[in-house]
């Protein structure tokens, strides 16, 4: 069964600093996609990051990095320099290369204070 | 911005009556999902279509069906409302011919049934 967690519920962060959130997952696929989504509280899901399970160095998209570590099957999400448009819910999301399907952590709350 | 519309985009109904959600995309992506978002539950996966009149269940299929005439158009029925199907309901489609298959959402239907 695929499964993926984020322990953190909600998370605060000074503006300007860097934050990580948590993400791991459980599967028996040998090939499968991990992504990043931010829901901010307009409501709408924005895509932020990939990491494919072959990929062998750590996916960047501007502030956003993802620390991923296969043997521990965990993907973190890094945010640099915090803004305060981060403040948003985060969820980790991930997809088997071999079904159609995406299952999704239960998010993490980030606030950003200045 | 992925060309996913929803409608009606809020919602109120009474237990019993029949509720249909629609989700149009003009990107003529192949895959189309039917999510629903509660606290604490993350996104949870209703339905998915695979193509034209190709669907398949996700993790909370029960008291939903739904149906795809059309590429662009992929609908949610409930036959018979319950307050327990009280939530905000996500589109999303994706597509195989990219190595990523991110899914692009919808902005979601609030619907509530009293």
């Amino acid at each position: 069964a695929q499964k993926i967690t984020q322990t953190q519920p909600g998370m605060f962060v000074q503006e300007k600093e860097a934050v990580t959130l948590d993400c791991t997952y459980d599967t028996s696929d040998q090939s499968y996609g991990l992504f990043w989504y931010k829901q901010p509280s307009s409501g709408e899901m924005i895509f932020l990051i990939y990491q494919g399970s072959y990929d062998e160095q750590n996916a960047t998209e501007g502030r956003y990095s993802l620390n991923f570590q296969k043997a521990r099957k965990s993907a973190n999400l890094v945010i640099s320099a915090s803004q305060l448009g981060d403040s948003a819910m985060y969820f980790c999301a991930m997809r088997s290369k071999t079904g159609n399907q995406f299952y999704f952590g239960t998010g993490t709350s980030l606030t950003v204070i200045p | 911005d992925a060309g996913i519309t929803q409608s009606p985009r809020h919602k109120v109904t009474e237990t019993g009556t029949p509720v249909t959600l629609r989700c149009h995309q003009t990107e003529n992506h192949r895959y189309m999902y039917w999510y629903r978002q509660d606290p604490g539950h993350g996104l949870r996966l209703i339905h998915y279509s695979y193509g034209v009149k190709d669907t398949d269940k996700g993790e909370v299929s029960d008291g939903y069906s739904v149906s795809r005439s059309k590429t662009e158009d992929f609908l949610l029925t409930l036959e018979s409302a319950t307050s327990s199907q009280t939530s905000v309901y996500f589109c999303a489609i994706s597509e195989s011919r990219t190595e990523i298959y991110e899914q692009y959402f919808g902005p979601g239907t609030r619907l509530t049934v009293t």
